[in-house]
């Protein structure tokens, strides 16, 4: 699996976006984008994932480079709740592959 | 749906101790993971069974046996238990068929090794 790089800390103001780097610049072809956060010690929880194009759900949005070798996670409007350590991981998609897990960014929210 | 359980939630062992750690989902999933998560460091793979019967080595397999009992049960054991294994250890499930699925996580077992 592609290795992952991730600022180890970033403060964000309430109400803000959040906007999460990631670099994956050995990505392969067949590898997504997923990001998971870590809420205080809580088992990890899935945010989204994305291929190539940009993704959005109810939590987050994804964005991806064109040349696939970086990406970012945007939290429109953070919270104290979405302090967090998020985590970026590349990987195949087969459905039962390990996902392998970095240090991640410590995101704090402050009111 | 309870999604993926563990219990004890924390345990205390002696150096050379065993126990067992133990997991189970109810969401029908296919494949199951042990990760372990030592202070300040992100989650690392012990274990992990692709499918019911089957169980493959993760990054740190070294001090630890699994037994995937069933479709929903996976279980971690320690024979001789280390400091250096004292950690919070995380379970997790995925359906595992077909293309991307979501990976859940139980809440942890936290173990300290004395």
């Amino acid at each position: 699996d592609a290795k992952t790089t991730q600022p180890p800390s970033m403060d964000c103001a309430e109400g803000r976006a959040a906007n999460l780097p990631c670099n994956h610049s050995t990505i392969s072809g067949n590898e997504y984008v997923y990001w998971y956060r870590q809420i205080h010690s809580q088992g990890p929880q899935y945010i989204i994932h994305g291929l190539k194009n940009n993704e959005t759900n109810e939590m987050a949005s994804l964005i991806i480079t064109e040349d696939r070798k970086s990406s970012t996670l945007i939290l429109p409007h953070a919270t104290l709740r979405d302090t967090a350590v998020y985590y970026c991981i590349v990987s195949v998609s087969s459905g039962n592959t390990p996902l392998v897990f970095g240090k991640g960014t410590r995101l704090s929210v402050i009111a | 749906n309870a999604g993926v359980t563990q219990t004890p939630k924390f345990q205390v062992l002696k150096t050379g101790q065993s126990m067992t750690l133990q997991c189970a989902q109810d969401m029908n999933h296919n494949s199951m993971y042990w990760y372990r998560q030592d202070p300040g460091m992100g989650l690392r793979l012990i274990y992990y069974s692709a499918s019911e019967g089957t169980t493959d080595k993760g990054e740190v397999p070294n001090g630890y046996n699994v037994s995937r009992l069933n479709k929903r049960e996976f279980s971690l054991r320690l024979e001789s238990a280390a400091p250096s294994q004292t950690s919070v250890y995380f379970c997790a499930s995925r359906a595992g068929t077909g293309g991307y699925n979501e990976q859940f996580f139980g809440p942890g077992t936290r173990l300290t090794v004395l």
